[in-house]
């Protein structure tokens, strides 16, 4: 049973830079695993922000970026806005399967 | 525009199933991948299963197997994701999601309840 670690909540202050990171349990993320990256905020469903680990979608704002750093896929928020609080999950492809980490709840503060 | 509309909420009794309907349009149903993704009240997302419909391939979370079943009916744009044998912690809502993750339908709450 493969699984995805997340921190579980990161405080920010506004215009400040916060780095998330999504780990496997299986080893180091590469590009391999293809990691993506949703922002969900309450009563909403998830909106993607980046796929293929660090590719943005028409809507990712700029201030969204992705990579690979330490062995794990990391997600930096960069200029961080009061509307950037959310919950966000990365996801993970391994052959077959896919998986979502645990979460992380961003609060801007 | 791309959409993806699915059924709605249900209420169920443990130890039945039920099917959740997810209908595409805006775009041609058989070239994009589909997911189901659900949540949990208060939890994080849960990846289901994934499907081609076109080939009808299917691939299931290994929790799942046996218990799901992902279909589509291409001449209506339409997926299917049948859960048997409910129990209470499948209360959740219940998402499908365009191949690449871009579009989401609006979620399907399932209560399981007896």
């Amino acid at each position: 049973q493969t699984v995805v670690t997340q921190e579980p909540s990161l405080t920010v202050s506004p215009g400040g830079t916060v780095t998330l990171t999504c780990a496997s349990s299986t080893g180091a993320v590469t590009r391999n695993n293809y990691p993506n990256w949703f922002q969900q905020k309450p009563g909403q469903a998830p909106r993607a922000l980046i796929f293929t680990t660090s590719h943005k979608h028409s809507w990712t704002p700029a201030r969204f970026s992705g990579s690979l750093l330490g062995g794990k896929a990391a997600l930096t928020l960069s200029g961080v806005q009061p509307e950037d609080e959310a919950d966000y999950y990365c996801l993970l492809y391994y052959g077959g399967g896919q998986v979502f980490g645990g979460g992380t709840k961003l609060t801007v503060l | 525009q791309v959409q993806l509309v699915q059924s709605g909420a249900e209420v169920k009794r443990p130890g039945a199933s039920v099917m959740v309907s997810c209908k595409a349009s805006g775009y041609t149903f058989t070239t994009y991948d589909l997911n189901w993704v659900r949540q949990a009240p208060g939890q994080g997302l849960e990846w289901m299963a994934w499907m081609n419909p076109n080939s009808h391939n299917t691939a299931y979370a290994q929790k799942f197997q046996g218990r799901v079943t992902v279909t589509r009916n291409t001449s209506i744009n339409t997926a299917y994701m049948e859960v048997s044998d409910l129990r209470s912690e499948d209360t959740a809502v219940y998402y499908c999601a365009r191949g690449p993750y871009d579009y989401w339908g609006q979620g399907t709450l399932i209560t399981v309840s007896s």
